[in-house]
């Protein structure tokens, strides 16, 4: 079964500074997903990763995938509060080809302070 | 283009009731996924429908099922209710057409079940 690890669960970061999360997986997959949750709201797609070495950037987020290690991170470069928000990984644990079964990991809040 | 519209948007509902959640994907989307998300559990995943055939299941009882119409539109039922099945509910919806396909999962805003 595949399981999705996300650390830290908890995150308090400064405005201004850089923080990383992690995302490590159980089983082979190559096509990983990034979701940020506001209070109250669905999931948000920031970020899909479908090789391995694949980064993508957005903003002050950066997504990296490193499939031998079974590792994505999301790194946050200068925080601002307007990324306060509750941040998914997700794994696809689908049989290939157009099917489709994301696990997801428990998610990182991430509270940004002035 | 609409996004992903999900009704009703809440729900309150006692144990032992059955509900129905429907979900309208967006115009030309052809796969839809169901989650529950719960505070203990997390977001886990339901089932996929495609072209009105079920192509995954997650672990989940018997008493949680759903369909899909040939407009891709996507109804989910729970029946006899508990206690632990309150819980929001997304639907979600992606383009594929046979080796074409995006990656992009949209997601609506979501059913707030209670069960009292």
């Amino acid at each position: 079964e595949l399981k999705v690890e996300q650390n830290p669960l908890f995150l308090s970061m400064q405005e201004g500074k850089n923080y990383t999360i992690y995302c490590n997986y159980s089983t082979t997959s190559d096509r990983l997903y990034w979701y940020r949750q506001d209070p109250g709201k669905s999931l948000e797609s920031l970020f899909v990763l479908l090789s391995n070495g694949a980064v993508k950037q957005e903003g002050r987020l950066m997504a990296s995938l490193d499939t031998k290690a079974r590792l994505s991170t999301l790194h946050i470069t200068a925080a601002v509060h307007d990324l306060s928000a509750t941040y998914f990984c997700a794994v696809d644990a689908g049989s290939g080809g157009s099917n489709y079964k994301l696990t997801f990991g428990k998610g990182t809040l991430l509270t940004v302070n002035p | 283009k609409a996004g992903v519209t999900q009704t009703p948007r809440y729900l309150i509902k006692t144990r032992g009731q059955q509900v129905t959640l429907s979900c309208s994907p967006i115009s030309g989307h052809r796969s839809v996924s169901w989650y529950q998300q719960t505070p203990g559990q997390g977001l886990q995943f339901l089932f996929e429908y495609f072209s009105e055939t079920q192509r995954n299941k997650g672990n989940f009882p018997g008493r949680f099922s759903g369909r899909q119409f040939s407009n891709s539109r996507s109804e989910m039922n729970v029946s006899t209710l508990e206690l632990g099945d309150s819980a929001l509910y997304l639907c979600a919806s992606r383009y594929t057409s046979g080796r074409l396909r995006t990656d992009t999962q949209y997601f609506g805003p979501g059913t707030r079940l209670t069960v009292l």
